[in-house]
């Protein structure tokens, strides 16, 4: 069955980096894209952008560029979230989520606590 | 880029009533929608796509219809465990921005 696994969760101080990751399985990695999807706390989903898992390019949206970075390891079926320089305000729930014209499979979810 | 305005931002419903989500887009969509719903805790679940097709295994008490900017998700008869929170997303191009969500209380 298809499954999106994604790693545990994240306690970080400001300033520090994270890496968060999704695996899949149950299906051929490179034939989806693979989004990303905030949800601070009490909030709504917002998307971040998505990575193309056949040629590897990622488009953001304009909330997340610079700190952010998305990656693959496409021999392993897994997605790469990279936030730098964490703020306060990255404190969330990050999603990965399968799909382009609507997300059809959804990781369980990384919950990130950013606190000094 | 696309604005979704969703309402209402919250429901207070009873089991076996009929309840209507909407969204309204900023500019036409051409139906590329989805809905989803999510329950606390929990990863969201696609319900509907392409406006109008119920997501495997949905019940057909949830439909999903519209057209250009104007959109709605209704769900007949509701249960218990239809209560959480629901969003739309379009794809009409980057960014696929969604609604500000609608959450479903019991009464």
């Amino acid at each position: 069955q298809i499954q999106l696994v994604q790693s545990g969760p994240e306690l970080k101080k400001p300033g520090e980096t994270v890496k968060i990751s999704c695996k899949a399985s149950g299906y051929t990695f490179t034939n989806y894209g693979m989004n990303w999807v905030k949800q601070a706390p009490g909030k709504g989903l917002k998307w971040m952008g998505w990575i193309n898992t056949y040629t590897g390019e990622p488009t953001y949206a304009d909330d997340f560029k610079g700190r952010f970075a998305f990656s693959l390891e496409t021999s392993a079926s897994t997605a790469y979230l990279q936030i730098n320089n964490l703020k306060n305000e990255d404190m969330a729930t990050y999603f990965c989520a399968r799909g382009g014209n609507y997300f059809d499979y959804w990781g369980q979810g990384t919950t990130l606590t950013v606190s000094s | 880029d696309i604005q979704m305005t969703q309402s209402p931002a919250s429901l207070s419903v009873s089991v076996g009533e009929t309840v209507t989500i909407t969204c309204r887009a900023s500019e036409n969509i051409y139906s590329n929608l989805a809905w989803y719903q999510q329950k606390q805790g929990k990863s969201p679940q696609l319900l509907v796509y392409a406006a109008t097709n119920l997501a495997d295994g949905v019940p057909s008490r949830f439909s999903g219809s519209g057209s250009g900017t104007q959109y709605s998700l209704k769900i007949n008869s509701l249960q218990s465990e239809d209560f959480g929170s629901y969003y739309c997303q379009h794809f009409w191009g980057t960014p696929w921005t969604f609604g500000g969500g609608t959450k479903l209380e019991i009464k």
